[in-house]
């Protein structure tokens, strides 16, 4: 069975970096692409960024290139996000997402629980 | 950039068939995903590349695309479906999302 458990969430000033963690399990994760995704309260989903199955592809939406990175480490089935310079607009539930093959642009077939991110003074 | 457009809501009473659109500007020419998401819960995938439904999903639902609309279709549409549902497609290596509709059951 699927799990992707999500930490690192949380209430953080504006300016300030947060890095979120999700840690895999239950398929081959390597063999995969993946995603974070996040909604903001009451609000539709968003895409924030994507990691092909062999880093050689990585996608961020345009609302948050160039302030935050995305990293997959296959050899611990772990994907990180790191956010920095955080704006109030970056407040969200952030989902950790896998995808259903290695490239960047299937679908998202499995989702973690996701974490929230409070971007507040 | 490119933009996914959902109605806000759609009503269906329970037995019927719930139709929701999605639309953009030639998306039968891309391959539509829907995800459903249910108050509190993370979503879950119930069609990809338009018309494939991941296992587990009850057959009562169906997709389609074509032209500048795809549609996920519920038949015999039944109180547990009552949900958030957001269309999703790929373009130019940014992944797109629809606003999301509403569909009430009642």
């Amino acid at each position: 069975e699927v799990h992707l458990v999500v930490s690192g969430g949380g209430l953080v000033q504006p300016g300030r970096s947060l890095r979120l963690s999700c840690a895999a399990s239950g398929f081959t994760f390597d063999d995969y692409a993946m995603h974070w995704v996040r909604q903001a309260p009451g609000k539709g989903l968003e895409w924030v960024s994507s990691v092909s199955w062999n880093r050689a592809n990585i996608d961020y939406a345009d609302s948050v290139k160039g302030r935050f990175t995305v990293l997959r480490d296959n050899a611990d089935n772990s994907l990180y996000l790191q956010m920095n310079s955080l704006r109030p607009d970056d407040t969200a539930l952030y989902f950790c997402v896998k995808g259903d093959y290695g490239a960047n642009s299937g679908a998202f077939d499995y989702w973690g629980q996701g974490t929230l991110v409070t971007v507040s003074s | 950039s490119y933009e996914l457009t959902q109605p806000p809501s759609v009503s269906v009473s329970p037995g019927q068939t719930a139709s929701i659109p999605c639309s953009g500007d030639d998306l039968g020419d891309k391959f539509v995903n829907w995800y459903q998401q249910k108050p509190g819960q993370s979503p879950l995938l119930v069609m990809y590349q338009d018309s494939k439904r991941p296992s587990g999903i009850p057959e009562r639902f169906s997709g389609s695309n074509s032209g500048n609309t795809a549609t996920l279709t519920i038949s015999g549409t039944q109180a547990i479906d009552e949900a958030d549902y957001h269309c999703q497609a790929w373009d130019s290596d940014a992944a797109i999302f629809g606003g999301g509709t509403k569909l009430t059951v009642l």
